[in-house]
């Protein structure tokens, strides 16, 4: 019972391109979502979140979509830049619950 | 620096044997968390405690396995009679509720891989 995906296990960009990482979750509880860098040998690295009453957050590079009637969410990234490249997990959250997404390796190609 | 810290980084044990490992929270958190993740996967939840109260456990979380958080501040989790299939990495987390925003926003540390012979 996969309640948050990522279907796509890997994504290649060019430097400099936009980076675009997709999220899909199933429980309708989940009001706050949050996406993780991870580099290998570290933990997660909280990068940015969204609240369920809004649909569109952003920091800097990086802007969070979101979409609650198609229960999607997505993380873009402007311009990608090598060092992005990393295991990128999207989190949904009701209260204390948390549920992690397996994962989009993102490889930014200089 | 303040971030969650985790010791050891790495043990490597023999099948049967005990291993404890720690976990140090940012100061001003009361909510920490135990993960697992292993490779290809996201972390999974294991636990969590709220200062020193263990508010929830996971059904991966078997009678093996043990969390305490005595003062509230430092938690350590203990696995007995260690299995191949215990090899991950345990990963810890903090939070403190966000009263205004109402949200909760996890802080991970390193972690600590674990590989069981």
């Amino acid at each position: 019972d996969q309640q948050v995906k990522q279907n796509s296990p890997s994504l290649s960009v060019q430097e400099g391109r936009i980076s675009i990482l997709n999220c899909d979750y199933t429980n309708s509880m989940f009001d706050y979502f949050l996406w993780y860098k991870k580099y290998p040998a570290e933990g997660p690295t909280f990068l940015i979140s969204i609240s369920s009453i809004k649909d569109k957050n952003e920091d800097g590079r990086f802007t969070v979509f979101l979409n609650k009637s198609a229960k999607h969410l997505s993380l873009h990234i402007v311009p990608s830049q090598p060092g992005d490249s990393a295991v990128y997990f999207c989190a949904a959250s009701y209260g204390q619950n948390f549920v992690f997404g397996p994962g989009t390796r993102l490889s930014v190609l200089p | 620096d303040t971030g969650v810290s985790q010791n050891p980084r790495h043990k490597i044990t023999k099948r049967g044997q005990n291993v404890t490992f720690r976990c140090d929270p940012i100061s001003e958190h009361n909510r920490l968390y135990w993960y697992r993740q292993t490779l290809g996967q996201g972390p999974e939840f294991l636990t969590y405690f709220q200062n020193e109260a263990q508010l929830e456990k996971s059904r991966l979380l078997s009678d093996r396995f043990s969390a305490e958080r005595p003062k509230g501040s430092f938690s350590t989790l203990e696995i007995q009679r260690t299995e191949q299939g215990d090899s991950a990495m345990y990963l810890c987390a903090s939070s403190r509720r966000d009263s205004l925003l109402g949200t909760d926003t996890q802080y991970f540390g390193p972690g600590t891989r674990l590989t069981v012979l």
